[in-house]
C-alpha cells in the first residue's frame, strides 16, 4: 500500500508564481488535511476535508485554496506565492470521527513537499 | 479545544524508559489522547491513541489517570532510532500539533 503520497517533493517558486500539490491516498479515508511545518515548529492546519466536494479552513488558512473533487485526492493551491510561504507541506488522512463531528481518529501523514519561494 | 503542555525536550540513553506526560486540564468528554512521533525529514507516525486507564501496543504504553487531565506516554528500553519529536493530541476538535518533545536518545 502507498498510504498518502505527496507531489511533488521538492519545488523552488518565484514570488507571485502558482502551483498546486497534490495529494493521493489509497486508503478510502473520507478525511483530509493539509498542513504546514516551518523549521523547529509544530504543525499547522491549513485547510481540511470531511469528505468528497467539501473543504473548510484550518488555523492558517489565508494564501491558500483546496479542493477535493474525488475522494481519494486533496489538492492545495498557491495563487501567487509569497517567500512566508516557504514550509513543509504536510498532507494526512483519516476515517470519520467516532462522534457527530471531530478529528479523533489517528491521521496518516504523507512524507511531505518541501517549497521554497525566493 | 483542548490546549496540551509538554516538555520541550528530553534526553535518555539507549536501554532506559522513557516517558513524557502531556498536560491537558480542559480535555473535554468525549476527547480521545493521541500521541504521533516525527522522525526528521518526514511526516508523523501515528504511535498510540486511549481514552481512559492504560493503552499498550507493541512500540509504546499511555497512561490516563482517572480525571483525564494528563497522560503519559512510555517508551520501553529506547533505541537510538527513537530519536524523534513526540505530539500529543487531544480532542475531537480540529486538532493543534504542539511544539511537541525532542528526545534525544543517547549511546
Amino acid at each position: 500500500n502507498a498510504g498518502v503520497t505527496q507531489t511533488p517533493k521538492f519545488r523552488v517558486l518565484k514570488t507571485g508564481q502558482s502551483m498546486t500539490l497534490l495529494c493521493a491516498q489509497d486508503m478510502n479515508h473520507e478525511y483530509m488535511y493539509w498542513y504546514r511545518q516551518d523549521p523547529g515548529m509544530g504543525l499547522r492546519l491549513i485547510h481540511y476535508s470531511v469528505g468528497e466536494g467539501t473543504t473548510a479552513k484550518g488555523e492558517v488558512p489565508d494564501g491558500y485554496n483546496v479542493s477535493r473533487l474525488k475522494k481519494q485526492n486533496f489538492l492545495l493551491g498557491l495563487e501567487s506565492a509569497a517567500p512566508s510561504q516557504t514550509s513543509v507541506y504536510f498532507c494526512a488522512s483519516s476515517y470519520p470521527s467516532r462522534n457527530i463531528q471531530g478529528f479523533g481518529q489517528p491521521q496518516h501523514f504523507g512524507d511531505g513537499t518541501r517549497l521554497s519561494i525566493l | 479545544l483542548a490546549k496540551t503542555t509538554q516538555p520541550i525536550s528530553m534526553d535518555s540513553y539507549e536501554g532506559q524508559e522513557v516517558n513524557i506526560t502531556c498536560s491537558h486540564n480542559n480535555i473535554a468528554t468525549n476527547d480521545y489522547i493521541t500521541w504521533y512521533q516525527q522522525f526528521p525529514s518526514q511526516g508523523p507516525r501515528f504511535i498510540i491513541q486511549g481514552y481512559k486507564t492504560k493503552v499498550t501496543n507493541e512500540v509504546a504504553s499511555l497512561f490516563i489517570p482517572a480525571d483525564r487531565k494528563s497522560s503519559t506516554l512510555s517508551l520501553p528500553r529506547v533505541s537510538l532510532s527513537d530519536t524523534a519529536v513526540y505530539y500529543c493530541l487531544v480532542g475531537e476538535g480540529k486538532l493543534t500539533f504542539g511544539g511537541g518533545t525532542r528526545v534525544l536518545v543517547k549511546p
